[in-house]
């Protein structure tokens, strides 16, 4: 069974500042991906970066950087320059060869100017 | 490229009442996938379609949730009776083909409100 934690309800941050937000999975799957998504107020998920349990390198994607320790198999989520817009809800997510999704309970993330 | 398209964006029914929910996928995207996310949780998933076959739809509530992708495009989920707990967010997603590396794209969600 796969299990996605993360253990920031919410989080507040200055804006133009770094925030970091955890994620720690937990599969016996030996292939397996990593995702982040925003949610907005608006309520879609939108997809801002993935890392391949494979991958050599971090992924990075703009602002975004992901932090894979895969023998302490986290995947924090590092956002750069906070903007006013990155205010969301965040969630981590992993996918492996079963094809599901399995999302953690996410991070609020509020951006104050 | 258009996104994935969801409709309608919310409705409120009473409890024991039915409700239908569509979605489009982007187009090409072989995989569609059905999440229920209460409020405050992560979405779960509920069905996973692979063109117009069920791959997976063991949290599927069989005795009043059913979905259905005849054409292998668009598909629609449907509740029969609602329940109180049914109040949640209706995802819809789509991704290529299914793997562990493969984005899923969401859609806006449908806000299901049961009184």
């Amino acid at each position: 069974a796969q299990k996605i934690t993360q253990t920031q309800p919410g989080m507040f941050v200055q804006e133009k500042e770094a925030v970091t937000l955890d994620c720690t999975y937990d599969t016996s799957d030996p292939s397996y991906g990593l995702f982040w998504y925003k949610q907005p107020s608006s309520g879609e998920m939108i997809f801002l970066i993935y890392q391949g349990s494979y991958d050599q390198q971090n992924a990075t994607e703009g602002r975004y950087s992901l932090n894979f320790q895969k023998a302490r198999k986290s995947a924090n989520l590092v956002i750069s320059a906070s903007q006013l817009g990155d205010s969301a809800m965040y969630f981590c997510a992993m996918g492996s060869n079963d094809y599901k999704l399995s999302f953690g309970a996410g991070t609020t993330v509020t951006v104050r100017a | 490229e258009a996104g994935v398209a969801q409709s309608p964006r919310y409705k409120i029914i009473e409890k024991r009442q039915s409700v239908a929910f569509w979605c489009n996928p982007i187009s090409g995207h072989a995989t569609l996938y059905w999440y229920q996310q209460i409020l405050g949780q992560g979405p779960k998933l509920l069905i996973q379609f692979q063109n117009n076959g069920v791959v997976d739809d063991s949290q599927l509530p069989k005795d009043r949730f059913s979905a259905e992708r005849l054409k292998g495009v668009d598909s629609t989920l449907k509740i029969q009776p609602a329940k109180l707990e049914d109040s949640a967010v209706y995802l819809c997603a789509s991704s290529p083909d299914p793997g562990s590396a493969d984005t899923q794209y969401f859609g806006p969600g449908t806000r299901l409100t049961v009184l």
